[in-house]
């Protein structure tokens, strides 16, 4: 069936990086673009930004922007998202989505903390 | 960014109810506004895209309406497994961004 399998849990000093990684399954990957959407505790959802898988095209909020990174490897079928210059307000659990009718697919979410 | 503002922020609701919650934007987003359901320590499920259009295998008493700048989700015969947190989103300009959610809760 169709999913995301994303890495898992990860513990990062401030200042560091984390690079998250999603795995479709079940469908052509390159078909869909895919989105990364984080949520802080107790917070709403808030989009990062996204990749066309099938030219590696990005798009990212201007918040994150030159933080996040995101590409792709269509031979894996995997997407990933790298945030750098980590700090504690980062905190938070990392979605990949497919983005097919809306964001129809979700992955399970990878909780990053960023703690010294 | 187009400010997306639920009401209620949170709702007490009866299993068998039907409830209504509301979707504001900024500024028009025509139809581009989707729904999802988040249950506790797990990821967001989509319900409803396009405004109106129910997701592949989502159950009839979901239902969604509205365009421009108003928008609501409709669940009818409230079940437990229903009360969750919903969060609408708009999908026309980016950034896109997402309402600030509304928790159903059993009363």
């Amino acid at each position: 069936q169709v999913q995301l399998v994303q890495s898992g849990a990860d513990v990062k000093k401030p200042g560091a990086s984390v690079k998250v990684s999603c795995k479709a399954s079940g469908y052509t990957f390159t078909t869909y673009a895919m989105h990364w959407v984080r949520q802080a505790p107790g917070q709403r959802l808030e989009w990062m930004g996204w990749i066309n898988t099938g030219n590696g095209n990005t798009k990212f909020s201007q918040k994150f922007q030159g933080r996040v990174t995101i590409t792709r490897d269509t031979s894996a079928s995997t997407a990933y998202m790298e945030l750098s210059s980590l700090r504690s307000e980062d905190t938070a659990v990392y979605y990949c989505a497919r983005e097919g009718h809306a964001f129809d697919i979700w992955g399970l979410g990878t909780m990053v903390t960023v703690s010294s | 960014d187009i400010q997306m503002t639920q009401s209620p922020s949170s709702l007490s609701a009866s299993v068998g109810d039907r409830v209504t919650i509301t979707c504001r934007a900024s500024q028009g987003i025509s139809n581009y506004l989707a729904w999802f359901q988040q249950k506790p320590g797990k990821a967001p499920k989509s319900l409803i895209y396009a405004a109106s259009v129910l997701q592949s295998g989502v159950p009839s008493k979901f239902s969604g309406s509205g365009s421009g700048t108003d928008f609501t989700l409709t669940i009818s015969s409230l079940q437990p497994e229903d009360f969750a947190t919903y969060y609408c989103q708009q999908y026309h300009t980016y950034p896109i961004t997402f309402g600030q959610g509304t928790r159903l809760e059993i009363k």
